[in-house]
């Protein structure tokens, strides 16, 4: 399975502010994907990002609040932009190395919105 | 069209065995298992392709009902290392769409 650094680990920031999430995969991967979080809750999908393409939406989420980048096929950002206090949540990035072998996450991102 | 998972909680004491269960409103083509731990990312259990076959992983297996659209996770002489947080996952056109999520607690 890959290993994947995602940072940073948390953060406070202050309403109005952006946050960018980097995550760095040691293998190369088509797709990754980011997903949220709320406490107690289930995992969310963002968005996919393929390389040299746009990143793919879910309902609910829209580039301008959640722009994401993925310039080559072992790195993605996300960032959170204009936050709000319900942006307060577990960020996580995640890649299917190999079909059948399931998902790979990273360690997430506790942001805290104040 | 979130999967949905049953029982939300289940508490069980060591060595006694426990039933999650997945369903889909959507025709399922794979299901994946995942636990989390308290504030740890989620973990691959398994994946059951369309088929019917029974996965297993130490105690821990499951069966896919593609029919039923539907999938059991079967837990036997739990651990207290099976405490955590269950999710299913359906693999819908190349994206994973996880389950409301079982939270289990053993207890010695």
């Amino acid at each position: 399975s890959a290993v994947i650094s995602q940072k940073p680990s948390r953060d406070i920031c202050q309403r109005g502010t952006s946050l960018t999430i980097q995550c760095q995969v040691d293998s190369q991967v088509t797709m990754m994907f980011w997903y949220r979080q709320q406490p107690g809750q289930s995992l969310t999908l963002i968005a996919t990002a393929n390389q040299g393409s746009e990143a793919t939406y879910e309902s609910g989420f829209v580039i301008d609040k959640f722009p994401i980048s993925r310039p080559n096929l072992t790195f993605s950002t996300l960032t959170v932009s204009n936050m709000s206090p319900e942006d307060s949540s577990i960020y996580l990035c995640s890649v299917e190395v190999l079909a059948g072998y399931g998902y790979t996450f990273g360690s997430g991102t506790r942001l805290t919105v104040v | 069209q979130q999967p949905v998972q049953s029982p939300q909680a289940v508490i069980l004491r060591e060595g006694e065995d426990a039933v999650i269960n997945c369903s889909s409103s959507k025709a399922l083509y794979s299901v994946h298992w995942y636990r989390q731990k308290h504030g740890e990312a989620p973990v691959f259990l398994m994946i059951l392709l369309k088929g019917g076959e029974q996965k297993g992983h130490d105690k821990i297996s499951a069966s896919f009902n593609e029919k039923k659209q539907q999938s059991s996770l079967y837990l036997t002489a739990s651990q207290l290392s099976y405490s955590g947080t269950y999710f299913c996952g359906t693999d819908y056109t190349d994206k994973l769409i996880f389950g409301t999520g079982t939270r289990l607690q053993v207890f010695p």
